[in-house]
Protein backbone atom coordinates (compact mmCIF):
# COMPACT_ATOMS: atom_id res chain seq x y z
CA UNK A 1 0.00 0.00 0.00
CA UNK A 2 1.61 3.00 -1.32
CA UNK A 3 1.75 5.95 1.64
CA UNK A 4 2.47 9.86 1.24
CA UNK A 5 4.03 11.99 3.77
CA UNK A 6 4.26 15.62 3.01
CA UNK A 7 7.55 17.43 5.19
CA UNK A 8 8.44 21.06 4.97
CA UNK A 9 8.99 24.75 7.12
CA UNK A 10 6.05 24.92 8.40
CA UNK A 11 6.80 29.05 8.64
CA UNK A 12 7.59 30.94 5.29
CA UNK A 13 8.08 34.60 5.26
CA UNK A 14 6.95 36.63 2.84
CA UNK A 15 9.25 36.93 -0.95
CA UNK A 16 10.89 33.58 0.20
CA UNK A 17 10.09 30.15 -1.44
CA UNK A 18 8.29 27.68 -0.15
CA UNK A 19 10.20 24.29 -0.24
CA UNK A 20 7.82 20.58 0.47
CA UNK A 21 8.93 17.45 -0.22
CA UNK A 22 6.46 14.42 -0.09
CA UNK A 23 8.19 11.13 0.54
CA UNK A 24 6.57 8.00 -0.55
CA UNK A 25 6.63 4.84 0.99
CA UNK A 26 5.17 0.94 -0.44
CA UNK A 27 6.50 1.46 -3.92
CA UNK A 28 9.11 3.23 -6.29
CA UNK A 29 8.24 6.51 -7.35
CA UNK A 30 10.05 5.71 -10.57
CA UNK A 31 8.21 2.38 -11.23
CA UNK A 32 4.94 2.13 -12.82
CA UNK A 33 2.75 4.77 -14.88
CA UNK A 34 2.11 7.48 -12.42
CA UNK A 35 1.69 11.04 -12.00
CA UNK A 36 2.53 12.86 -8.40
CA UNK A 37 0.48 16.32 -7.55
CA UNK A 38 0.39 18.97 -5.31
CA UNK A 39 -3.07 20.10 -3.77
CA UNK A 40 -3.25 23.25 -1.18
CA UNK A 41 -6.62 24.44 0.53
CA UNK A 42 -6.65 27.44 2.59
CA UNK A 43 -8.20 27.24 6.05
CA UNK A 44 -11.91 26.93 5.45
CA UNK A 45 -11.73 27.08 1.91
CA UNK A 46 -11.65 24.43 -1.29
CA UNK A 47 -9.19 22.61 -3.05
CA UNK A 48 -6.78 24.18 -5.12
CA UNK A 49 -4.49 22.39 -7.49
CA UNK A 50 -1.09 23.04 -8.24
CA UNK A 51 0.93 20.99 -10.19
CA UNK A 52 1.69 17.56 -11.34
CA UNK A 53 5.06 15.45 -12.72
CA UNK A 54 4.64 11.99 -14.68
CA UNK A 55 7.04 9.41 -14.46
CA UNK A 56 8.53 10.54 -17.49
CA UNK A 57 9.54 13.78 -15.66
CA UNK A 58 7.07 16.10 -18.06
CA UNK A 59 5.43 18.59 -16.01
CA UNK A 60 1.94 20.60 -15.91
CA UNK A 61 1.38 23.61 -13.93
CA UNK A 62 -1.96 25.65 -12.96
CA UNK A 63 -1.57 28.56 -15.37
CA UNK A 64 -2.30 31.22 -12.44
CA UNK A 65 0.77 29.68 -10.38
CA UNK A 66 2.85 28.40 -13.13
CA UNK A 67 5.23 31.31 -13.01
CA UNK A 68 6.57 30.86 -9.55
CA UNK A 69 5.80 26.72 -9.49
CA UNK A 70 8.21 24.24 -9.72
CA UNK A 71 7.98 20.21 -8.87
CA UNK A 72 10.73 17.79 -9.49
CA UNK A 73 11.56 14.27 -8.35
CA UNK A 74 14.76 12.58 -6.61
CA UNK A 75 14.34 9.23 -7.32
CA UNK A 76 17.58 8.10 -5.49
CA UNK A 77 15.04 9.74 -2.22
CA UNK A 78 11.88 8.23 -3.43
CA UNK A 79 10.56 11.62 -3.07
CA UNK A 80 9.14 14.18 -5.45
CA UNK A 81 9.43 18.18 -4.33
CA UNK A 82 7.38 21.62 -4.37
CA UNK A 83 9.06 24.76 -4.65
CA UNK A 84 7.07 28.08 -4.94
CA UNK A 85 8.62 31.28 -5.33
CA UNK A 86 7.91 34.61 -4.33
CA UNK A 87 5.06 34.07 -1.32
CA UNK A 88 2.72 35.91 0.33
CA UNK A 89 0.16 35.43 2.60
CA UNK A 90 -2.47 34.23 0.25
CA UNK A 91 -0.25 31.21 -0.36
CA UNK A 92 -1.00 29.97 3.45
CA UNK A 93 -2.77 26.71 3.18
CA UNK A 94 -2.61 22.90 3.70
CA UNK A 95 -0.51 21.67 0.92
CA UNK A 96 -1.10 17.91 0.15
CA UNK A 97 0.62 15.73 -1.75
CA UNK A 98 -1.03 12.98 -4.04
CA UNK A 99 -0.86 10.62 -6.50
CA UNK A 100 -2.63 9.51 -9.79
CA UNK A 101 -2.41 7.00 -12.51
CA UNK A 102 -1.65 6.57 -16.14
CA UNK A 103 -3.48 3.07 -17.75
CA UNK A 104 -3.88 1.37 -21.23
CA UNK A 105 -7.76 3.80 -20.99
CA UNK A 106 -5.93 7.22 -19.85
CA UNK A 107 -5.36 9.16 -16.61
CA UNK A 108 -6.57 7.94 -13.22
CA UNK A 109 -7.72 10.89 -10.56
CA UNK A 110 -5.88 11.07 -7.36
CA UNK A 111 -6.04 8.04 -5.32
CA UNK A 112 -3.35 8.47 -2.74
CA UNK A 113 -2.78 11.59 -0.63
CA UNK A 114 -0.27 12.51 2.12
CA UNK A 115 -1.99 14.02 5.19
CA UNK A 116 -1.15 17.13 4.73
CA UNK A 117 1.00 19.65 5.74
CA UNK A 118 0.23 23.89 6.80
CA UNK A 119 2.01 26.15 5.32
CA UNK A 120 2.28 29.76 6.89
CA UNK A 121 3.25 32.52 4.93
CA UNK A 122 4.42 35.31 7.11
CA UNK A 123 7.18 37.53 8.60
CA UNK B 1 -9.58 26.44 -18.09
CA UNK B 2 -11.98 24.76 -16.84
CA UNK B 3 -14.36 26.26 -13.97
CA UNK B 4 -16.66 23.84 -12.32
CA UNK B 5 -19.50 24.69 -10.16
CA UNK B 6 -20.83 22.51 -7.64
CA UNK B 7 -24.56 23.10 -6.20
CA UNK B 8 -25.73 23.68 -3.57
CA UNK B 9 -23.73 24.77 -1.53
CA UNK B 10 -25.04 23.05 1.81
CA UNK B 11 -26.84 20.55 1.73
CA UNK B 12 -28.93 20.04 4.80
CA UNK B 13 -30.55 16.36 5.41
CA UNK B 14 -31.52 13.73 7.88
CA UNK B 15 -29.49 10.18 7.60
CA UNK B 16 -31.16 7.76 5.29
CA UNK B 17 -32.52 10.58 3.04
CA UNK B 18 -31.12 10.78 -0.37
CA UNK B 19 -28.72 13.48 -1.38
CA UNK B 20 -28.02 14.89 -5.04
CA UNK B 21 -25.04 17.04 -5.37
CA UNK B 22 -24.36 19.08 -9.36
CA UNK B 23 -21.56 19.83 -10.61
CA UNK B 24 -21.24 21.61 -13.87
CA UNK B 25 -18.52 22.20 -16.16
CA UNK B 26 -18.04 25.81 -18.27
CA UNK B 27 -16.81 23.15 -21.19
CA UNK B 28 -17.19 19.88 -21.85
CA UNK B 29 -14.99 17.43 -19.77
CA UNK B 30 -13.07 15.24 -21.99
CA UNK B 31 -13.17 11.24 -21.92
CA UNK B 32 -15.48 12.00 -18.53
CA UNK B 33 -12.30 12.67 -16.35
CA UNK B 34 -14.72 13.34 -13.73
CA UNK B 35 -13.91 12.29 -10.19
CA UNK B 36 -15.77 12.67 -6.96
CA UNK B 37 -14.10 13.33 -3.50
CA UNK B 38 -15.42 13.09 -0.07
CA UNK B 39 -13.30 15.50 2.88
CA UNK B 40 -13.90 14.90 6.54
CA UNK B 41 -12.69 18.17 8.59
CA UNK B 42 -9.00 17.51 9.61
CA UNK B 43 -8.39 14.85 6.61
CA UNK B 44 -7.05 14.79 3.62
CA UNK B 45 -9.77 14.32 0.38
CA UNK B 46 -10.72 10.86 -0.21
CA UNK B 47 -11.46 9.65 -4.16
CA UNK B 48 -15.07 7.99 -4.23
CA UNK B 49 -15.92 8.12 -8.02
CA UNK B 50 -13.66 8.18 -11.19
CA UNK B 51 -15.05 8.21 -14.61
CA UNK B 52 -17.85 10.26 -13.72
CA UNK B 53 -19.43 6.91 -12.66
CA UNK B 54 -17.10 4.55 -11.80
CA UNK B 55 -16.50 3.91 -8.00
CA UNK B 56 -13.51 3.65 -6.50
CA UNK B 57 -11.44 0.88 -4.26
CA UNK B 58 -13.90 0.17 -1.17
CA UNK B 59 -16.27 2.65 -1.68
CA UNK B 60 -19.79 1.62 -0.96
CA UNK B 61 -22.88 1.23 -3.14
CA UNK B 62 -24.61 3.72 -2.06
CA UNK B 63 -22.66 6.27 -3.92
CA UNK B 64 -23.31 6.65 -7.26
CA UNK B 65 -22.00 8.70 -10.09
CA UNK B 66 -23.65 9.94 -13.57
CA UNK B 67 -23.26 12.64 -16.07
CA UNK B 68 -21.15 13.16 -19.37
CA UNK B 69 -19.92 16.54 -21.22
CA UNK B 70 -20.62 19.26 -19.08
CA UNK B 71 -23.58 18.03 -15.99
CA UNK B 72 -22.41 15.86 -13.35
CA UNK B 73 -24.35 14.37 -10.38
CA UNK B 74 -22.80 12.31 -7.45
CA UNK B 75 -25.94 10.62 -5.65
CA UNK B 76 -25.69 9.37 -2.03
CA UNK B 77 -28.82 6.94 -2.10
CA UNK B 78 -29.32 6.32 1.94
CA UNK B 79 -27.33 8.76 4.14
CA UNK B 80 -24.86 7.18 6.78
CA UNK B 81 -24.09 9.22 9.70
CA UNK B 82 -20.18 9.09 8.12
CA UNK B 83 -21.70 10.58 5.10
CA UNK B 84 -22.04 14.33 6.52
CA UNK B 85 -18.65 15.77 4.54
CA UNK B 86 -17.56 18.13 2.06
CA UNK B 87 -17.45 16.69 -1.07
CA UNK B 88 -15.91 18.14 -4.50
CA UNK B 89 -16.27 17.43 -8.02
CA UNK B 90 -12.80 17.32 -9.76
CA UNK B 91 -11.59 17.10 -13.51
CA UNK B 92 -8.57 15.36 -14.18
CA UNK B 93 -7.63 16.15 -17.96
CA UNK B 94 -4.74 18.56 -19.17
CA UNK B 95 -5.53 21.01 -16.61
CA UNK B 96 -6.86 19.62 -13.57
CA UNK B 97 -9.45 21.81 -11.34
CA UNK B 98 -11.50 21.60 -8.81
CA UNK B 99 -15.23 22.59 -7.57
CA UNK B 100 -15.86 24.66 -4.77
CA UNK B 101 -17.22 21.88 -2.61
CA UNK B 102 -20.89 21.20 -1.41
CA UNK B 103 -21.35 20.22 1.97
CA UNK B 104 -23.71 17.94 3.55
CA UNK B 105 -24.60 18.48 6.76
CA UNK B 106 -27.28 17.34 9.23
CA UNK B 107 -30.57 18.59 9.82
Amino acid sequence: QVQLQESGPGLVKPSQTLSLTCTVSGGSISSGSYYWSWIRQPAGKGLEWIGRIYTSGSTNYNPSLKSRVTISVDTSKNQFSLKLSSVTAADTAVYYCARGGITIFGVEPLGYWGQGTLVTVSS
Amino acid sequence: EIVLTQSPGTLSLSPGERATLSCRASQSVSSSYLAWYQQKPGQAPRLLIYGASSRATGIPDRFSGSGSGTDFTLTISRLEPEDFAVYYCQQYGSSPTFGQGTKVEIK
